[in-house]
């Protein structure tokens, strides 16, 4: 099934620096989104780039997407102490409506 | 503006027992997504339904889970005989329409069989 896998695994960066994390999927898709992971909490939408977008920019996020190499990174600038969290690409594959989550990059902060 | 509730948000069962998790989906939202999420992995797919229809249930074991959307109601996720390995966060989700956007996700409800 349509699946992301992130990488790195796991990141730990001092406040101040950037984040970035990267999205392989398999088969073409709609669009592709990010989203956090507080610990013990639910997921909360970060950012939505559609299949024939390059680029899109939320605050100090920035997200590219390569459909040629079924890629996409997420960017986080300036990081804080509550970036810390867990963040997941999840993919919608055409002519399928369900979102399929990757394992997601574990993001620590320290401050 | 309510977001999508679920309750409870943390369930112990002993094995053999039933487990019945429920949400309230975004007020308006008519498109419900279950996932199911083990310790420090991502969010497996479980079951899309609508309101009174079950429309996806390919990532749902065929055995002791069942999933509704009433008319009226909440969603309701059972799961009948638990066994440990159902021990899971699970996520409800909610959209407007079948997804071509953003999923709402409610906190979880942690189950624990012993």
């Amino acid at each position: 099934s349509q699946q992301g896998e992130e990488d790195p695994q796991a990141l730990s960066i001092q406040e101040g620096e950037n984040a970035t994390m990267n999205c392989s999927y398999k088969t073409s898709i709609n669009n592709l989104q990010w989203y956090r992971q507080n610990s013990g909490r639910g997921l909360v939408h970060l950012i939505l780039i559609r299949s024939n977008e390059r680029e899109k920019h939320s605050g100090r996020l920035r997200v590219t997407l390569d459909t040629s190499k079924k890629s996409s990174s997420l960017l986080i600038t300036a990081s804080r102490a509550a970036d810390t969290a867990s963040y997941f690409c999840a993919t919608d594959a055409k002519n399928d409506y369900k979102l399929s989550f990757g394992a997601g990059t574990t993001v620590t902060v320290r401050a | 503006n309510a977001g999508v509730m679920q309750n409870p948000r943390h369930l112990v069962r002993r094995r053999g027992q039933e487990a019945r998790l429920r949400c309230s989906p975004v007020k308006g939202h008519s498109h419900v997504y279950w996932y199911r999420q083990l310790p420090e992995e991502g969010l497996k797919f479980m079951v899309y339904l609508q309101k009174e229809n079950i429309i996806d249930e390919s990532g749902m074991p065929k055995e002791r889970f069942s999933a509704e959307f009433p008319k009226e109601g909440p969603s309701i996720l059972r799961i009948q005989q638990v066994v440990r390995g159902d021990s899971a966060a699970y996520f409800c989700a909610s959209s407007p329409g079948q997804t071509d956007g953003e999923l709402f996700f409610g906190e979880g409800s942690r189950l624990t069989v012993l």
